[in-house]
């Protein structure tokens, strides 16, 4: 069936340390992949997203680019700030899923001053 | 634009009542889709709703219900309350095509006693 794998967190890192969480998708056709952050006490925001292979979606310093040859969408941002503290969530729709979401389990970052 | 809005913000209830949650998705969006939120299961989908019909549903009991109006405003309800209901409650809309990304509302903190 179709489904997201995220990374286990939670994530601590240092400021300005390199940032990468781990996504893989399961899924036929062509998906369309997210990524979502949650900072506490909020709803989820959309990060980025790509909706073609090879496409690279970025914003505020992440970028992630869609491989349909491995399945994944990985997250990364070279230098991490004390705000990028949140959870994190990579989803996918199209495809075989139709309109319908599927969102990973979220990954924790705490980046620690 | 005005965003994705929840009311209430915050709920408490006691065992065996029953709740509404209401969501007002973006203006022109006509899917609205909704999640609960957990420590222990993270997101789960429950239902979506498209032009005043569901059209995917998650898996959750009987007692989980919803519907969407015309004016594509939506509510959820949750009947015969346990203590395992407590959670965040979120609304997502989105615009037509599986490529479009959802938009989070607040959420809805439900907290059963």
């Amino acid at each position: 069936g179709n489904s997201v794998t995220q990374m286990e967190g939670p994530v601590t890192l240092s400021e300005e340390a390199f940032l990468t969480i781990n996504c893989t998708y399961t899924a036929t056709g062509y998906p369309s992949l997210f990524w979502y952050v949650q900072y506490p006490g909020e709803g989820l925001q959309l990060l980025l997203k790509a909706t073609k292979a090879d496409d690279k979606g970025s914003n505020k310093g992440f970028e992630a680019t869609y491989r349909k040859e491995t399945t994944s969408f990985h997250l990364e941002k070279g230098s991490v700030q004390v705000s990028d503290s949140a959870v994190y969530f990579c989803a996918l729709s199209g495809g075989s899923t139709g309109n319908q979401f599927y969102f990973g389990t979220g990954t924790s970052l705490t980046v620690i001053p | 634009k005005a965003g994705v809005t929840q009311t209430p913000r915050y709920l408490i209830k006691t065992r065996g009542q029953q709740v509404t949650l209401s969501c007002s998705p973006i203006s022109g969006h006509r899917s609205v889709s909704w999640y609960q939120q957990t420590p222990g299961q993270g997101l789960q989908f429950l239902f979506e709703y498209f032009s005043e019909t569901q059209r995917n549903k998650g898996n959750f009991p009987g007692r989980f219900s919803g519907r969407q109006f015309s004016n594509s405003r939506s509510e959820m309800n949750v009947s015969t309350l346990e203590l395992g209901d407590s959670a965040l409650y979120l609304c997502a809309s989105r615009a037509p095509s599986s490529y479009n990304e959802q938009f989070f509302g607040p959420g809805t903190r439900l907290t059963v006693l």
